[in-house]
């Protein structure tokens, strides 16, 4: 059962232009959710995380959007650039299991 | 600071052997968790070691175990391999059981044959 469903699984985009991925999750014991962007032959890093009692958060050119209620979010990348094409996979913690469970992710490709 | 370090970075196996996976955790975090990812997908969760303890697993069958170290390292063991094993292990720290951030190691590729 996939409790995390991501799109789009590939996005192309303009330099300069906004990208948006989109998250759906099931379970409503996750109570953290973060974004991670991984680059070939990397482990996953931590870009942006939001709590569910929190609609918006911003960090510089990030920003996550949650609906708690659609249990739906999403992260936005403003002002795109080639240096931010990698795969992005958004996550849903259940922090008191320690368990994580990620989307299967998206691959951002920016033109120069 | 030492990030999280993982060894071997690739490894070939066959069918039927067994195979463990080392890390090493961030300084000051005792909370390590594996993960499975194959090729395309997320990472998927196989199980967490708080103080040496396994604290939740995931679907994964009991061929996967793990171990944590008094000095907060860990070891993932996968017995009888199979070819759909076949993928980039992951191992993340964290600074507490309950901790929601997690910092991720650059993986183990590992290919069954």
């Amino acid at each position: 059962q996939q409790q995390v469903k991501q799109s789009p699984q590939s996005l192309i985009v303009q330099k300069g232009g906004i990208s948006i991925i989109n998250c759906a999750y099931e379970n409503t014991a996750f109570d953290y959710f973060p974004w991670y962007q991984q680059f070939p032959g990397k482990g996953p890093a931590l870009l942006i995380a939001i709590r569910p009692d929190v609609s918006e958060k911003k960090e510089g050119r990030f920003t996550i959007s949650f609906n708690k209620s659609a249990k739906q979010f999403s992260l936005h990348i403003m002002d795109s650039q080639p240096g931010d094409s990698a795969t992005y996979f958004c996550a849903a913690t259940d922090t008191n299991a320690g368990k994580s469970t990620f989307g299967d992710g998206t691959t951002l490709t920016v033109k120069p | 600071e030492t990030g999280v370090t993982q060894s071997p970075t690739h490894l070939i196996k066959t069918r039927g052997q067994q195979v463990t996976l080392r890390c090493s955790s961030q300084s000051g975090h005792n909370t390590v968790s594996w993960y499975q990812q194959a090729l395309g997908q997320g990472p998927q969760f196989i199980f967490q070691y708080y103080r040496e303890e396994e604290n939740g697993r995931g679907n994964f069958p009991p061929r996967f175990s793990g171990l944590q170290f008094p000095n907060y390292s860990s070891e993932l063991n996968v017995n009888a391999l199979e070819l759909d094993d076949s993928a980039l292990y992951l191992c993340a720290s964290s600074p507490g059981q309950y901790s929601e951030t997690q910092y991720f190691g650059p993986g183990t590729r590992l290919l069954v044959l």
